[in-house]
């Protein structure tokens, strides 16, 4: 595997269900995170990990919990989701440099429907 | 405001013109600039990035950075159909770590 895998690609629950997303990175950065892309709206940055530890949550609901075990791994837990809540979730890495222009590489994304 | 804002298009142009796209932001301490492209069911890629005033070269395109204007512009010459995509304009906010914002983006449309 290389760069940033997503699994599942593409997954659709009801309400009350739980489940995980998970994103791997095969490119050795410190740093991941997750967005959320809706339809017709930026990409919205809801996680950020630098160093396994979280260090920005942009005031997103508490049925979205993150997970980062170490550096290469990434989840998000998911519960009592409502459907505004489906959406394409796009992992992304970086190597967090002294310097201010680290790209970020994304993965394929996973697909969310919430029913 | 927003962060970051994109003319949502569709931009069209014919075959082998110049695709011209823009973006302002709004924070003046934002540190360097990305432009992505999303093609339709897939993730951003990176396009080209910037942080400097003035423009960057990078084959058919180039970026071009005023921070005084708070803009950032796309230009794609030569365009081809393979260049129809979303362009993504993303903002480095981050100090201690990154923080991007993203704007909407611009589809565009080559025509062959």
């Amino acid at each position: 595997e290389t760069g940033v895998t997503q699994t599942p690609r593409h997954l659709v629950m009801g309400m009350t269900n739980k489940k995980s997303l998970k994103c791997e990175q095969h490119l050795g950065h410190n740093a991941m995170y997750w967005y959320k892309q809706s339809a017709k709206k930026p990409l919205e940055l809801m996680f950020v990990y630098s160093l396994e530890e979280r260090v920005e949550n942009n005031s997103v609901p508490s049925r979205f919990s993150p997970e980062c075990p170490n550096s290469s791994h990434l989840f998000l837990h998911l519960h009592t989701l409502q459907p505004e809540d489906s959406a394409l979730y796009l992992c992304a890495s970086s190597q967090e440099t002294s310097g201010d222009y680290n790209e970020q590489f994304f993965g394929p994304g996973t697909r969310l429907t919430v029913l | 405001q927003k962060e970051v804002e994109q003319n949502s298009g569709p931009l069209s142009v014919p075959e082998g013109a110049i695709a011209s796209l823009n973006c302002t932001y709004s924070d003046r301490g934002s540190q360097s600039f990305f432009w992505y492209r999303q093609y339709s069911g897939k993730s951003p890629e990176l396009i080209m990035f910037i942080y400097s005033n003035g423009d960057k070269e990078d084959g058919r395109f180039t970026a071009q950075l005023n921070k005084a204007s708070q803009y950032v512009s796309l230009l794609i010459r030569d365009s081809q159909p393979s260049d129809s995509a979303t362009y993504l304009c993303a903002v480095n906010k981050g100090y201690n770590f990154n923080k991007f914002y993203f704007g909407s983006g611009t589809k565009l449309n080559v025509k062959p």
